[in-house]
C-alpha cells in the first residue's frame, strides 16, 4: 500500500499570497493531523481531522484552516502568509480518532515564504 | 496540558557506543508517549510508543525506552550505535482522551565512525 503522499513538495509563495496543501492518508485510515515544522524545532500540531470534522486545533490563527473530503484526503489553506509561515507542513493519518493509533507521517511539503 | 522536554538538542557517540536520548514529560493525567525519527528531508517514522502497557517497550532498529512515572522520564536507548542511526529524534506525548499531539524539540544524534 502506498504511504501517506503530500503535494506538492516545495513551494514558495510571498508575503500576503494564500497556499493549499494537499494530503492524502494510507487507504483506511479516517484521521488525519497537520503539523508545522519551522527549521531546527519539533513539529507543532496544527489541526485533526476524523470523518470530516475537526476534532483538534492547535494554538495557529485563523488564518490556518483545513478540510477533510468524503476520501478522507484532507487540505491545508493558510491566508495572508507571513515570513514566520516557512516551514516544513508535515501531514500524518491514522486509522481512528484518538492517537492510541500510529500516526503515518507523509514526507512534508516544504514551504518558502518571500 | 501535556508537554515533553529533550535534555540535549546535539548528542554524539562512537559507534558501537550507547545511545540514550532524554525525555521528561508533563501531563496531569497518564500520558501515552513516543519517540519518532526524522532522517534528512524526510518524514517522521515512529520508533516506539507507550500506552500504559509494559513500562519497557521495544521498537524498531534496536531501540527501546522505559516508562518511569515516579522520574516523569521516557528515555530511549539502544545498546550499539550504527551510523546508520545518525539522525534528529523527537519524543511525543499525548493521553487517552487527547485531541492534540505536543512533540519535543528534538535531539539530533551523531554517530561518529
Amino acid at each position: 500500500d502506498a504511504g501517506v503522499t503530500q503535494s506538492p513538495t516545495h513551494l514558495i509563495k510571498t508575503r500576503g499570497q494564500q497556499v493549499t496543501l494537499r494530503c492524502s492518508p494510507i487507504s483506511g485510515h479516517k484521521s488525519v493531523s497537520w503539523y508545522q515544522q519551522v527549521l531546527g524545532q519539533g513539529p507543532q500540531f496544527i489541526f485533526q481531522y476524523y470523518e470530516k470534522e475537526e476534532r483538534g486545533r492547535g494554538n495557529f490563527p485563523d488564518r490556518f484552516s483545513a478540510r477533510q473530503f468524503p476520501n478522507y484526503s484532507s487540505e491545508l489553506n493558510v491566508n495572508a502568509l507571513l515570513l514566520g509561515d516557512s516551514a516544513l507542513y508535515l501531514c500524518a493519518s491514522s486509522l481512528g480518532l484518538t492517537y492510541q493509533e500510529t500516526q503515518y507521517f507523509g514526507p512534508g511539503t516544504r514551504l518558502l515564504v518571500l | 496540558a501535556q508537554s515533553v522536554t529533550q535534555l540535549g538538542s546535539h548528542v554524539s557517540v562512537s559507534e558501537g557506543a550507547l545511545v540514550l536520548l532524554r525525555c521528561n514529560y508533563s501531563s496531569s493525567v497518564p500520558p501515552y508517549l513516543f519517540w519518532y525519527v526524522q532522517y534528512p528531508n524526510q518524514g517522521l517514522q515512529l520508533l516506539l510508543k507507550y500506552t500504559s502497557a509494559a513500562t519497557l517497550v521495544k521498537g524498531i532498529n534496536g531501540f527501546e525506552a522505559e516508562f518511569k512515572k515516579s522520574e516523569t522520564s521516557f528515555h530511549l536507548t539502544k545498546p550499539s550505535a550504527h551510523m546508520s542511526d545518525a539522525a534528529e529524534y523527537f519524543c511525543a506525548v499525548t493521553t487517552n482522551t487527547g485531541n492534540q499531539f505536543y512533540f519535543g524539540t528534538g535531539t539530533s544524534l551523531t554517530v561518529i565512525p
